[in-house]
């Protein structure tokens, strides 16, 4: 079945680093690939999303290329913020299956000045 | 606008009592889906509600589980007999249609404990 697997967190950064957090997936078609974020103490909300191959999501300094050939969505920002620390979920959907969301576990940011 | 909305924020249950957990999604989306995130086992795909289809109901964990949607709107998710392992944060989340390609939009999730 369809399954998506992140890197294991806490991962734990400096301002100003640069951030990858990676993500490859498994699908029996051709799913549509979200970041999804969850900040502390908020509801989980689209950070971003591409919905078929060689399509870059980006949004508030984060990207990520959906890269059919080695089925993965790596998250990446070039210089994180103490706000950007937040738990980031990997997610996949398929069309013929309704939009359900397949999600990664989850990988825990926390940015230190 | 106004954002998906769940109540109650939390829920105290005693081990066999039943629950209702309410969603009301964006007006004018058409599908609606319930997930549930605990420690143990992540985000977890629940059901899927797709206008006047019938549901998906390929997540829930065991018939103590059901759902409807009235109207096409609000909907109630329903655990019979709870669990303690029925413990976790129960997210509703709404989209314009129901096809892979759209961005679900979540409520902010009831917590349910069960003692």
């Amino acid at each position: 079945g369809n399954s998506v697997t992140q890197m294991e967190g806490p991962v734990t950064l400096s301002e100003e680093a640069f951030l990858t957090i990676n993500c490859t997936y498994t699908a029996t078609g051709y799913p549509s690939l979200f970041w999804y974020v969850q900040y502390p103490g908020e509801g989980l909300q689209l950070l971003l999303k591409a919905t078929k191959a060689d399509d870059k999501g980006s949004n508030k300094g984060f990207e990520a290329t959906y890269r059919k050939e080695t089925t993965s969505f790596h998250l990446e920002k070039g210089s994180v913020q103490v706000s950007d620390s937040a738990v980031y979920f990997c997610a996949l959907s398929e069309q013929n299956q309704g939009g359900k969301l397949i999600f990664g576990q989850g990988t825990e940011l926390s940015v230190k000045p | 606008g106004a954002g998906v909305s769940q109540s109650p924020s939390n829920k105290v249950t005693e081990k066999g009592k039943d629950v209702e957990l309410r969603c009301d999604p964006i007006s004018g989306h058409t599908a609606l889906y319930w997930y549930r995130q605990s420690l143990g086992q992540g985000l977890e795909f629940l059901i899927y509600f797709q206008g006047n289809s019938a549901p998906d109901k390929s997540g829930l964990p065991s018939d103590r589980f059901s759902a409807e949607r009235t109207g096409g709107s609000v909907s109630t998710l329903t655990i019979q007999r709870t669990q303690q392992e029925d413990s976790a944060v129960y997210l509703c989340a709404s989209s314009f249609g129901g096809g892979g390609k759209e961005t679900q939009y979540f409520g902010p999730g009831t917590r349910l404990l069960v003692l």
